[in-house]
């Protein structure tokens, strides 16, 4: 699986949109963009997925640059309990296992 | 609940004894998945299943670890001999292949070797 690059830590406002960026340049033609993230002390959550296309769902959206390089998750509204350690992962839909890098430490302030 | 259930949530061992997790994973769900994380650091993967074989192992698996999934359903994990180095958050999780093969976690099984 290709790895990943992110920023290590970023803060953002309360009630303003989080961009969380990820940079995949390896990633190949069947490889999906995945998004988890793990608040504190529990098992990671997992956000959303995409292959091209942009995805959204109740929790977040995802954008993927049109040659896949890179891509962009976006918190809509950012709250205190969005505070977390958010990871951009690489994946076929067939892979057996997935493989964490160090992730952004995202701290929502009031 | 319809998540990875994992039991117990905290053991607390003294080193040299032999400790077991159980992971339910989500139901009809036939992948199977054990991870660890230490503090500070990202889940790593230590092996998983498909129904009820083994179909890879990391070398963090060490011959004191064993993993089981019997019957395809739950799986246990068992750490024989523990060692301080083995305190940490142990993981499952399950996906569903056929579904696109999204994997959830559950919330992690912590031991402390003392």
């Amino acid at each position: 699986d290709a790895k990943t690059t992110q920023p290590p830590s970023m803060d953002c406002a309360e009630g303003r949109a989080a961009n969380l960026p990820c940079n995949h340049s390896t990633i190949s033609g069947n490889e999906y963009v995945y998004w988890y993230r793990q608040i504190h002390s529990q098992g990671p959550q997992y956000i959303i997925h995409g292959l091209k296309n942009n995805e959204t769902n109740e929790m977040a959206s995802l954008i993927i640059t049109e040659d896949r390089k890179s891509s962009t998750l976006i918190l809509p509204h950012a709250t205190l309990r969005d505070t977390a350690v958010y990871y951009c992962i690489v994946r076929s839909a067939a892979g057996n296992k997935l493989t964490f890098g160090g992730g952004t430490r995202v701290l929502v302030k009031p | 609940d319809t998540g990875v259930s994992q039991d117990p949530r905290h053991k607390i061992t003294k080193r040299g004894q032999n400790v077991t997790f159980r992971c339910d994973p989500i139901s009809e769900h036939n992948r199977l998945y054990w991870y660890r994380q230490t503090l500070g650091q990202g889940p790593e993967f230590l092996t998983y299943f498909q129904n009820e074989a083994q179909l890879e192992k990391s070398r963090l698996l060490s011959d004191r670890f064993s993993a089981e999934r019997p019957k395809g359903s739950f799986s246990t994990l068992e750490i024989q001999r523990t060692e301080q180095g083995d305190s940490a958050m142990y993981l499952c999780a399950s996906s569903l292949v056929r579904d696109g093969n999204t994997i959830y976690f559950g919330e992690g099984s912590w031991l402390t070797v003392v």
